[in-house]
């Protein structure tokens, strides 16, 4: 069964450092989104994309986040200074059709020092 | 805007009890319901959806869920737990017909079945 996919699986970066999250969604999907779960807390939306563009962007999802689908299959998350408080696991999650079950990938653990 | 809520944080149960979870959510329109499982370790699976239809939904592994709409709620059954159903289960919920469907989770519930 095709699976998303998510590397790294762990990233450890020091603040104010870049970090890109990288996702590999299911190949006929054509609807990708990012999610975070800061530990102990819920897992919250950050930002849906569609046809090479942001649909919609969550309060959290500010200046210092984009996301990108540099080529057929990849996508990622790019944070440009990161914060403590960016200290999360970050999900992708992708869907053939907007009103359709989104598959998640396994997630990428983000610790910043 | 949407919410979700889960009752129960934390549930102990023993093999062969029977589970249910609580989730209510707060929207007034057409939504969508899900829940998704996350064994120790693993990525967030679906476990089962309800979009419209039969208010009784079975998914996978035994699970089922019943949407009561004058309750605002989609609580997640099963009859009789395994201890390879330990693991985190989440509610969640899209609303509307069009559009994207983000998801909106609650805060999840860590079960522990003992064998």
């Amino acid at each position: 069964e095709p699976e998303v996919t998510q590397t790294p699986s762990h990233q450890v970066t020091q603040m104010g450092q870049e970090v890109i999250l990288r996702c590999v969604p299911i190949s006929n999907h054509l609807y990708f989104y990012w999610y975070r779960q800061i530990l102990g807390q819920k897992v919250e939306f950050l930002v849906s994309f569609y046809n090479n563009e942001i649909s919609e962007k969550s309060e959290i999802f500010d200046d210092q986040f984009s996301v990108e689908r540099p080529d057929g299959s990849n996508f990622t998350l790019k944070i440009r200074s990161t914060k403590l408080e960016d200290s999360a696991m970050y999900f992708c999650a992708s869907t053939l059709a907007e009103s359709d079950t989104q598959y998640f990938g396994p997630g990428t653990r983000l610790t910043v020092l | 805007a949407q919410s979700v809520s889960q009752h129960n944080h934390h549930v102990i149960l023993s093999e062969a009890a029977s589970l249910e979870l609580g989730c209510n959510y707060s929207y007034g329109g057409t939504v969508n319901l899900f829940w998704y499982v996350q064994y120790p370790g693993q990525h967030l699976q679906l476990l089962l959806k309800y979009f419209s239809g039969d208010p009784l939904v079975k998914g996978i592994k035994g699970f089922e869920a019943e949407f009561i709409k004058s309750k605002f709620s989609f609580n997640l059954r099963k009859p009789s737990v395994q201890w390879s159903d330990t693991a985190e289960y989440f509610c969640a919920v899209t609303a509307g017909r069009t559009g994207f469907q983000k998801l909106v989770f609650g805060t999840g519930t860590r079960l522990l079945v003992s064998p």
